[in-house]
């Protein structure tokens, strides 16, 4: 059961570079998330996707776009990458029982260092 | 707005210690909060969640409980060894239909020999 699998786990980017990151689940789960993690300030939320081809803007939204094509799928694409967007970035999955949102479920994460 | 606050921010205790993990909302109208484990350079790894009905939820040697109307809720983890070692997150969700987790900024344990 590999549940929530990231793409890929380390890169490095020149600044004005594109990328996109690959999160993949296998558990069915309706509900993806993108979030970045920098010290002192916890994981913010970048976007979500309540269902197959639905995204929304979460926290920090800036400078990131998001496709949900696919279920088991979520990409996370920075179109011109800034320093400020190095950090760690964890994709997330949660299902609901009924139209109750439950556990979440995070991957190992992405390192991305833009320079 | 909800804040989330975790404190202490890092704790070093010995081996064998029982000790209290603390976090602080400031909106007690969660819907749950969700316990997690994060291991240097990895991903996070889920331990307990709590619904708002629920007053604690336990696994093996870790204790969660949940005091809605303070805004608490407290990881007791009994006789600690070394492997506990890690950083430890919670993070609450809102509403029933709210797709957000809120977290703190986590408490660095280190369980020493």
């Amino acid at each position: 059961n590999a549940g929530v699998t990231q793409t890929p786990k380390f890169r490095v980017l020149k600044t004005g570079q594109s990328m996109t990151l690959l999160c993949a689940q296998d558990m069915n789960h309706e509900y993806m998330y993108w979030y970045r993690q920098d010290p002192g300030m916890g994981l913010r939320l970048i976007h979500y996707s309540v269902g197959e081809g639905t995204t929304a803007k979460g926290e920090v939204p800036d400078g990131y776009n998001v496709s949900r094509l696919k279920k088991q799928n979520f990409l996370l694409g920075l179109e011109s990458a800034a320093p400020s967007q190095t950090s760690v970035y964890f994709c997330a999955s949660s299902y609901s029982q009924g139209a109750v949102i439950t556990e979440a479920f995070f991957g190992q994460g992405t390192r991305l260092t833009v320079v | 707005k909800q804040e989330v606050t975790q404190i202490p921010a890092a704790l070093s205790v010995p081996e064998g210690e029982n000790l209290v993990l603390n976090c602080s909302f400031t909106d007690s109208a969660i819907y749950n909060l969700q316990w997690f484990r994060q291991d240097p350079g990895k991903g996070l790894t889920s331990l307990l969640l709590i619904q708002s009905s629920q007053r604690e939820q336990t696994s093996g040697r870790l204790n969660a409980s949940l005091d809605k109307s303070s805004g608490r809720s407290t990881l007791y983890i009994a006789a600690s060894q070394p492997g506990d070692s890690a950083t430890y997150l919670c993070a609450v969700r809102q509403g029933i239909y709210t797709d957000k987790l809120i977290f703190g900024t986590g408490t660095r344990l280190q369980v020493f020999p």
